[in-house]
């Protein structure tokens, strides 16, 4: 079973600031990697997928990379509605299933 | 534009099964995707729960996989969870989702309802 772990489990940032999340899996999972935003009370949102493709509708302040087992979300310059938790995804073929990492959660410093 | 919506009881009695239907709507269930179920316990991350296709073909997570049916009813567009022998730790928000490619990405989730586990 592949496991995933993100750090830092908290970022304190300010808006305008760049904040970097990591996504680290425990072998490699090849580019099947996607982030989700997560704010209180809301179902999880797709902001990338396969690693480094932004979903319909994300603004180009969030960026994805990496591939194997290690991978960044980057979100270029912080805005008031981007401070979520935000959780990396893989696929694993086999046994066929999705895990995700335990979650980052940005805040406001 | 994709919509889920799951319904079913908010409340289910230990060892007692919880049941949860998922209805698709502005997307045909046989076009493609797989569906699934994803829950979320109070203040604690995402854990997938499993995914069916449209032809019947199951994926469930392991660690529940004893416990868990997944079925699909093209006819209704829509998609049901079972979960049997429930406890207090199967307390959650349970979410509905469309899984593009077997999970390379989750591209469509239910707002989420929220069961809880109590006699």
């Amino acid at each position: 079973e592949i496991v995933l772990t993100q750090s830092p489990a908290t970022l304190s940032l300010s808006p305008g600031e760049r904040a970097t999340l990591s996504c680290r899996a425990s072998q490699s999972v090849s580019s099947y990697l996607a982030w989700y935003q997560q704010k209180p009370g809301q179902a999880p949102r797709l902001l990338i997928y396969d690693a480094s493709n932004r979903a319909t509708g994300i603004p180009a302040r969030f960026s994805g990379s990496g591939s194997g087992t290690d991978f960044t979300l980057t979100i270029s310059s912080l805005e008031p509605e981007d401070f979520a938790v935000y959780y990396c995804q893989q696929r694993s073929n086999w046994p066929p299933g999705i895990t995700f990492g335990p979650g980052t959660k940005v805040d406001i410093k | 534009q994709v919509q889920l919506q799951e319904s079913g009881p908010g409340l289910v009695k230990p060892s007692e099964t919880l049941s949860l239907t998922c209805a698709v709507s502005g997307y045909s269930i046989s076009s493609g995707y797989y569906w699934g179920w994803i829950r979320q316990p109070p203040g604690k991350g995402l854990e997938w729960i499993g995914s069916i296709y449209h032809s019947g073909s199951t994926y469930y997570n392991p660690s529940l996989k004893s416990r868990v049916t997944i079925s699909v009813d093209t006819s209704k567009n829509q998609f049901s969870l079972k979960l049997s022998s429930v406890t207090a730790a199967d307390t959650a928000v349970y979410y509905c989702a469309g899984i593009a490619a077997a999970g390379n990405s989750i591209d469509y989730w239910g707002q989420g309802t929220l069961v809880t586990v109590s006699s």
